[in-house]
């Protein structure tokens, strides 16, 4: 079964870190880009960042941009979002998605969820 | 502020159809593949449509869309209480080399 397993999320303080992964299952990993986007309670869906097959190709929303870091290892079918500086803001429901051979996101994850919160 | 627009909501009665609308511009939607998704509550989204009019396998017919110039149009006919979830749009934007969605639309089958 094709599949992406989310984790590390929970609750943390503004400024504080947090690094999520996500784990895929069921498919040649190492032939698609990944990435992730996040769901704010009762909000739309906001793109964070995604990351090319050989991780040559990085991109983040300005939201974030100095602050995540997004990296992968091929080797263990996973990728990771480091999260730094966090804001209240970054709360969230954290999706990792793959996208489909043609366009848009075909595999998503269940989700990990990221409270910023003192 | 989403770079695209869509309607907050809609609503249609079973059985019939309804559209929802997906506006943005020349770097977004008029440029780039659209692609559709459904979201029920508490679970994370579903692709419907991609490469603007595409449907994966397993979505049915009833999923419809069209993409003209900047702006593209999900249609859903044979409403079925089941279709009641969110939609949203999204593409990649080459302006901002980042993807891009709509801020959703909430469709209520009455």
């Amino acid at each position: 079964e094709v599949q992406l397993v989310e984790s590390g999320g929970g609750l943390v303080k503004p400024g504080g870190s947090l690094r999520l992964s996500c784990a895929a299952s069921g498919f040649v990993f190492s032939s698609y880009a990944i990435n992730w986007v996040r769901q704010a309670p009762g909000k739309g869906l906001e793109w964070v960042s995604s990351i090319s097959r050989g991780s040559d190709l990085i991109y983040y929303a300005d939201s974030v941009k100095g602050r995540f870091s997004i990296s992968r290892d091929n080797a263990k079918n996973s990728v990771y979002l480091q999260m730094n500086s966090l804001r209240a803001e970054d709360t969230a429901v954290y999706y990792c998605a793959r996208p489909a051979t043609g366009d848009g996101f075909d595999v998503w994850g269940q989700g990990t969820l990221v409270t910023v919160s003192s | 502020q989403s770079v695209l627009t869509q309607p907050p909501s809609v609503s249609a009665a079973p059985g019939q159809k309804v559209t929802i609308s997906c506006s943005g511009s020349s770097s977004n939607v008029g440029t780039n593949y659209v692609s559709w998704y459904r979201q029920l509550p508490g679970t994370a989204p579903k692709l419907l449509i991609y490469e603007n009019y595409k449907r994966p396998s397993g979505i049915p017919d009833r999923f419809s869309a069209s993409k003209s110039g900047t702006s593209a149009t999900l249609a859903i006919t044979g409403l079925q209480t089941g279709d009641e979830a969110d939609y949203y749009c999204g593409t990649w934007d080459t302006s901002l080399s980042a993807v891009v969605f709509g801020g959703g639309t909430s469709l209520t089958v009455l």
